[in-house]
């Protein structure tokens, strides 16, 4: 069964380190979503590509936050620098296009990168 | 007021019962809807998706909708001890848009 592959699984971080995410989508996946979960909360979308080019990163702190998907296929999240309150689940989704049939876009999700920042 | 809200729970229920879950949304222009169950520590895996009013049925799971009240619920039949997680609410809030926003979750326990 196609997953999205997303490393590392864990990372540990002292505050104001970088740190970087990587994920590979599943293959003909054209969308690719990263989503910041917090503890106890829903996951919250940080970014959203569309092939190489950035859709929505409406809730990306960019000040610290980047992300790139430079050939369309596998992307980088980078936070620099890092901050007690980064720490959190990172996921990865992508998402084939939409059925027609159905009008539903499903998002299949990574196992995630869980980052804790001391 | 959150775009999905559902209760944080724990909802606990016999085994054997039928657990129901509940998320009301906010956009009255939301388009489809999403159920997802996460283990602790775990990802979130797509147990279904609905985008039309009424009744959707697989396996034990069956997820209604109602778009009026704006109100989405799953329902889990036969509820087993591996059920216990925490199920995520989506909703994809417009045709203009794939991202989808997702409530808190709601922590079920399903005892023997």
């Amino acid at each position: 069964e196609a997953e999205v592959a997303q490393s590392p699984r864990y990372k540990i971080t002292e505050k104001s380190q970088a740190v970087a995410f990587w994920c590979d989508p599943i293959s003909g996946h054209a969308t690719l979503y990263w989503y910041r979960q917090i503890l106890g909360q829903g996951p919250e979308l940080l970014v959203q590509f569309q092939d190489e080019s950035v859709v929505d990163d409406s809730q990306l702190p960019k000040d610290r936050f980047s992300a790139e998907r430079l050939k369309g296929v596998d992307s980088t999240l980078k936070i620099q620098p890092a901050e007690l309150g980064d720490s959190a689940m990172y996921l990865c989704a992508s998402s084939e296009p939409a059925m027609i049939v159905s009008g539903a876009n499903v998002l299949t999700f990574g196992a995630g990168s869980r980052l804790t920042v001391l | 007021q959150k775009e999905v809200e559902q209760n944080s729970g724990p909802l606990s229920v016999p085994e054997g019962a039928i657990a129901s879950l509940n998320c009301t949304y906010s956009d009255q222009g939301s388009q489809s809807f999403f159920w997802y169950r996460q283990y602790s520590g775990k990802s979130p895996e797509l147990i279904m998706f609905i985008y039309s009013n009424g009744d959707k049925e697989d396996g034990r799971f069956t997820a209604q909708l109602n778009k009026a009240s704006q109100y989405v619920s799953l329902l889990i039949r036969d509820s087993q001890p591996s059920d216990s997680a925490t199920y995520l609410c989506a909703v994809n809030p417009s045709t203009y848009t794939d991202k989808l926003i997702f409530g808190t979750g709601t922590r079920l326990q399903v005892f023997p």
